[in-house]
């Protein structure tokens, strides 16, 4: 079992380049979740999905775009990148519902320069 | 301002020596998972409290939920360096909700 996995681990992006984080899950589960970690901040949600099809908002979302097309899947799309945006981004999936226990990828460090 | 509150922020011990990190929330918690995150790591789940005065242990890591379930202690006995790293709370903090967090605490500990 692999978990969830995202790729790359590491990027580094130009100012106004666009790229899309990818993120797997290999467990079945429904919910699925984009969060950042910046320095010293904890983590900060940036969207989540329900389901195949659903996704919604979470407290950090501008600049940033969702899908959520299979089960498995749920990239994370930056437009227009800005240093802002430099920050380490962890995907994340869970079972039951939406406030509970996270399974979390190893994380995609991300610098825009 | 920050709905889950972390202290201390960071905290260096000696090996061997007890050590405690706080999470508080002005509100009912409905649900509190503590994750361990080694530099440069993702987030390694280690408990799950739920009920009001809820104790739960893992080897030498305890973690307690108060009766209000708006704060819970993680209390590591007896640290080796292998316990370094930084230590986050999450909660469901309005029920059926994504997982809020608090900054986190690093914590050295050195021999």
């Amino acid at each position: 079992n692999a978990g969830v996995t995202q790729t790359p681990k590491f990027r580094i992006l130009k100012i106004g380049q666009s790229m899309t984080l990818q993120c797997t899950q290999d467990m079945n589960h429904n919910y699925m979740y984009w969060y950042r970690q910046d320095p010293g901040m904890g983590l900060k949600l940036i969207y989540y999905s329900v389901g195949a099809g659903i996704t919604d908002k979470g407290e950090v979302p501008n600049g940033y775009n969702v899908s959520r097309s299979t089960t498995e899947d749920f990239p994370l799309r930056l437009e227009l990148a800005a240093p802002s945006q430099t920050s380490v981004y962890f995907c994340a999936s869970s079972y039951q519902g939406i406030g509970e226990k996270l399974f979390f990828g190893s994380g995609t460090q991300l610098s825009v320069l | 301002s920050q709905e889950l509150e972390q202290s201390p922020q960071s905290l260096i011990v000696q090996e061997g020596k007890n050590l405690t990190i706080n999470c508080t929330s002005s509100k009912t918690l409905y649900g509190l998972y503590w994750y361990k995150q080694k530099y440069g790591e993702g987030l390694i789940f280690l408990m799950m409290l739920q009920k009001g005065g809820e104790e739960k242990s893992h080897e030498k890591i305890t973690a307690k939920l108060d009766e209000k379930k708006q704060q819970s202690s993680l209390h590591i006995t007896a640290s080796q360096p292998s316990h370094a790293g930084i230590y986050l709370c999450g909660a469901d903090m309005r029920g059926n909700t994504p997982l809020v967090f608090g900054k986190g605490t690093r914590l050295s500990v050195i021999a």
